[in-house]
């Protein structure tokens, strides 16, 4: 079976500081990747997915940045946090697609993780 | 917005009550999915339905999809304390998944 792993399941930041937030799956292979966030009471906000290695495409324009260095691993980033990007961040996959989105088949996602900058 | 809006924002019933939460949309769909989150956890697909499906159950669930009004609704019935989370709904395009915003369901033992 599958399973999709998250961490670190919480983490407070200060303003300024680097982040690498990692996400890996198991039990399937070439999946699509994506990674979200969620501010307190709202809802997913989709910030990076990927429909291979090395194939990172951007939604949101801000300070953060995803890599995929491995089939099963996603690698959110930031150089310098800001107070904005606190927030609790989401990874999930689904079955692969090609070059299409991922809108066509459901997305499991892993537990997450509470960020907070201050 | 391009997002599902999710209606009642909050909704507060009785075990063994139905609960019916509803969303509605602004352009064209192939799927409407709806997600489950518990406080503090990741979202848990719960039903996909797509643009030429008209009804779909799961166990206790049983979604709805109009699309000439643009909108679905999701029904759990005969609800459980442990039915308590957000659900969201997320229309799958020819883009990505957008999400609404949830409707939050406490259900009362």
């Amino acid at each position: 079976s599958q399973t999709i792993h998250q961490w670190p399941a919480t983490l407070v930041q200060p303003v300024g500081s680097p982040l690498s937030l990692e996400c890996t799956v198991e039990g399937t292979s070439n999946p699509n990747l994506y990674w979200y966030r969620q501010a307190a009471g709202r809802g997913l906000q989709l910030l990076f997915y990927s429909v291979g290695i090395g194939q990172i495409s951007s939604e949101v324009p801000q300070n953060l940045s995803a890599s995929r260095p491995q089939d099963r691993q996603f690698i959110l980033s930031s150089k310098k946090l800001l107070l904005s990007d606190s927030g609790f961040y989401l990874c999930a996959w689904s079955v692969w697609t090609g070059v299409l989105a991922g809108s066509y088949n459901e997305q499991f996602f892993g537990p997450g993780t509470r960020l907070t900058v201050l | 917005s391009q997002q599902g809006e999710e209606d009642p924002q909050a909704l507060s019933i009785q075990e063994g009550e139905n609960a019916t939460m509803n969303c509605s949309y602004k352009t064209s769909i192939n799927n409407l999915q709806w997600y489950r989150q518990n406080s503090g956890r990741g979202l848990v697909h719960l039903i996909l339905i797509r643009s030429n499906e008209r009804e779909k159950h799961s166990g206790r669930l049983r979604v709805t999809l109009d699309t000439s009004k643009k909108s679905s609704s999701l029904l759990i019935t005969a609800s459980r304390a442990a039915d308590t989370a957000s659900y969201f709904c997320a229309r799958g395009s020819q883009g990505n998944l957008i999400f609404g915003k949830g409707t939050k369901l406490s259900v009362k033992p």
